[in-house]
């Protein structure tokens, strides 16, 4: 079985600063393929980074990154001079035929 | 180019009713899946066709169902309406299964 555990309800973070948002998966499949969403309080869920398995690189989006560590089979979001617009619910999900989703994480962001 | 398109916005229904919703994915994508978001809860997986054919099917219950069409729009189907079937409901399309993208969802409440 898949399954995805956020383990952070709630994050917060200053302007400007650093925040990282933890995620675990399990899979016993060898490719399949990681994201993070983000859902802001209008509720359209949008990408924010995409990951496939076979990569070892870490994803980069501009100011999001990613750290990927299959064995670990952990996925941690960076989001680096945060933005009052990153205040949101985060999502992470493993797609492997189908997406399975974490319980989120709500990131709030301090003027 | 139009996002994922989703209707009615919000829907209204009561104990034992049926209700219909349905998707228009982004052009040029060819699947098509479902999610279930209870309030506070991250998206479960309910079904993913891709060209017309069902390729998963998540935990639902036989009253949910759902159809893709040759113009590769969706329509999700639920019977004998519950409770517990309020929610958002999220469509995603996607060109092969893999990275998805969301419409804006359908806010269903059962009374």
């Amino acid at each position: 079985a898949q399954t995805v555990t956020q383990s952070q309800p709630e994050m917060s973070v200053q302007e400007a600063e650093t925040v990282t948002l933890s995620c675990t998966y399990d899979t016993s499949e060898s490719d399949y393929y990681l994201f993070w969403y983000k859902q802001p309080p209008s509720r359209q869920m949008i990408l924010v980074i995409r990951q496939e398995a076979y990569k070892q690189q870490n994803a980069t989006e501009n100011r999001f990154s990613v750290n990927f560590q299959k064995a670990a089979k952990s996925f941690s979001l960076k989001i680096s001079d945060s933005q009052l617009g990153d205040a949101a619910m985060y999502f992470c999900a493993l797609n492997n035929n189908d997406m399975r989703f974490g319980a989120g994480t709500r990131l709030t962001v301090k003027p | 180019d139009a996002g994922v398109t989703q209707s009615p916005t919000h829907l209204i229904k009561t104990r034992g009713q049926h209700v219909t919703l349905r998707c228009s994915p982004i052009s040029g994508h060819k699947s098509v899946s479902w999610y279930q978001q209870v309030l506070g809860q991250g998206p479960q997986f309910i079904f993913q066709y891709y060209e017309k054919e069902e390729r998963g099917r998540g935990n639902f219950p036989d009253r949910f169902s759902a159809r893709q069409f040759p113009n590769y729009s969706s329509e999700l189907n639920v019977n004998a309406l519950l409770l517990g079937d309020s929610a958002l409901y999220l469509c995603a399309s996607s060109k092969q299964g893999w990275e998805q993208y969301f419409g804006p969802g359908t806010r269903l409440t059962v009374t």
